[in-house]
């Protein structure tokens, strides 16, 4: 079975720009979670989306986002790109949502803005 | 708090050496769930194992084990005979079933290096 794919693997962008990033889970697997990862702040979960909903979302402005499409892909989107936006995005997809299923993860997006 | 703690940045062995990294974390639940992930330099992280609150039982899988103390709130690891290949981060990640959905809390990870 075909794990978590992230694309794309690596991105530059300035700040000001939007981004624009997208996970496809392992097959049925309908949970998608997003972390962020940082040198100082460590890995910090963005949201989660279940069937299509936001489930749950973490402490991050507004200019992040994202969706869930009906075959379980996901997409998250950054708007208005600051320097503190750097950092390697990962996608985890698990069976179900909002419990302690296993979330496996992607190989993430390492985004730098500059 | 929801809170993991992992002590150790870094850690540096001889191949073959055995090494134990450390986890302790805090919940108010009293069902919850924790895990190992090992994120290795290309980046993915890739789960070890998981266990429930109510499994204190140790696991032995090869020349990994882990270790899961209620009483202290720890969930250590440890890697007998390690191998260069182990060099990776290890991240140690806690999930309250009930106040956090699926939302994993992750410690700060430990750098384990093993050197030839």
């Amino acid at each position: 079975k075909a794990g978590v794919t992230q694309t794309p693997r690596y991105l530059i962008k300035t700040r000001g720009q939007q981004v624009t990033l997208s996970c496809s889970p392992i097959s049925g697997h309908r949970s998608v979670s997003w972390y962020q990862q940082t040198p100082g702040q460590g890995l910090q979960f963005l949201f989660e989306y279940f069937s299509e909903t936001q489930r749950n979302k973490g402490n991050f402005p507004g200019r992040f986002s994202g969706r869930q499409f009906s075959n379980s892909r996901s997409e998250m989107n950054v708007s208005t790109l600051e320097l503190g936006d750097s950092a390697l995005y990962l996608c985890a997809s698990s069976l179900l949502a909002g419990g302690p299923d296993t979330q496996y993860f992607g190989p993430g997006t390492r985004l730098t803005v500059l | 708090a929801q809170k993991v703690t992992q002590a150790q940045t870094e850690i540096s062995v001889v191949e073959k050496e055995d090494v134990t990294l450390d986890c302790v974390y805090e919940t108010r639940d009293t069902t919850y769930y924790l895990f190992w992930y090992k994120q290795p330099p290309s980046g993915e992280l890739v789960f070890l194992i998981r266990r429930n609150s109510f499994d204190e039982q140790n696991e032995i899988s090869g020349r990994y084990s882990w270790n899961f103390q209620k009483s202290t709130s720890s969930f250590n690891f440890t890697i007998t005979a390690s191998q260069v290949v182990d060099s990776a981060v290890y991240f140690c990640a806690l999930i309250p079933l009930y106040n956090q959905g699926g939302k994993l809390i992750f410690g700060q990870g430990t750098e384990l290096s093993v050197k030839p």
